[in-house]
């Protein structure tokens, strides 16, 4: 069954410090995989695609990576307006989506 | 992208009755979809709502409890009935956004049911 497992849950960083949120998948096909940026009582905020293994994107602070099983959203020196939940989503070659529940990122000032 | 605008943001309602939720897409689309975000939760589609034809409901959910319209490329609602607490989530639309951009989001609406 296509799955898509985010981890840590939560993460707490002190503003400066680095970190990588993780985002596994099984499907029988990607077609594309997709970060999108969610605040508190907000709508998903599209971030990132991603269609094949070793490709990355850079935006600010943030750079998604893939591979053939799992996706990073690496966060560089991290702003306290970072805090977010981060979604992950697959898309596979029947036009399906499955996202996984987010890692909820708080940054300490 | 497209921009959606969704309404209402959020409600309190009581148990039993209704509540309609709109969107409005600033450009023509051909689906949109619903999807409904309950707390500590991944995102669940509802059903895709296509013009002209009636939605199309995932399993777990059905027409009766979540009857959907779609009148026109630009525009579609969502009626959550005869609430109960259990129906107290985020619910969200959708458009796909063309190659590239997976969906756009709605701003959401967070519905609360007592």
């Amino acid at each position: 069954e296509d799955q898509v497992t985010q981890s840590p849950e939560a993460l707490r960083l002190q503003e400066g410090e680095s970190s990588s949120l993780n985002c596994s998948y099984t499907v029988s096909g990607l077609r594309g995989l997709f970060w999108y940026r969610q605040d508190p009582g907000k709508g998903p905020e599209f971030l990132f695609t991603l269609y094949s293994a070793g490709e990355e994107k850079e935006k600010e602070r943030l750079k998604a990576t893939l591979t053939k099983k799992e996706s990073f959203l690496h966060i560089t020196a991290p702003k306290p307006e970072d805090s977010a939940t981060y979604l992950c989503a697959v898309c596979d070659t029947g036009n399906q989506f499955y996202f996984g529940t987010g890692t909820s990122l708080t940054v300490i000032p | 992208s497209a921009v959606i605008s969704q309404k209402p943001s959020r409600d309190i309602c009581q148990r039993g009755t209704s509540l309609t939720i709109q969107c409005q897409v600033d450009s023509q689309v051909t689906m949109m979809f619903w999807y409904r975000q309950q707390p500590g939760q991944s995102l669940t589609l509802i059903a895709t709502a296509n013009q002209g034809s009636e939605a199309t409901y995932e399993s777990g959910f059905v027409i009766d409890k979540f009857p959907i319209s779609r009148p026109n490329l630009t525009f579609s609602t969502l009626t959550v009935s005869n609430m109960s607490p259990e129906d107290s989530s985020i619910y969200l639309c959708s458009v796909q956004s063309g190659q590239g951009d997976g969906y756009t989001f709605g701003s959401g609406t967070r519905l609360t049911v007592v």
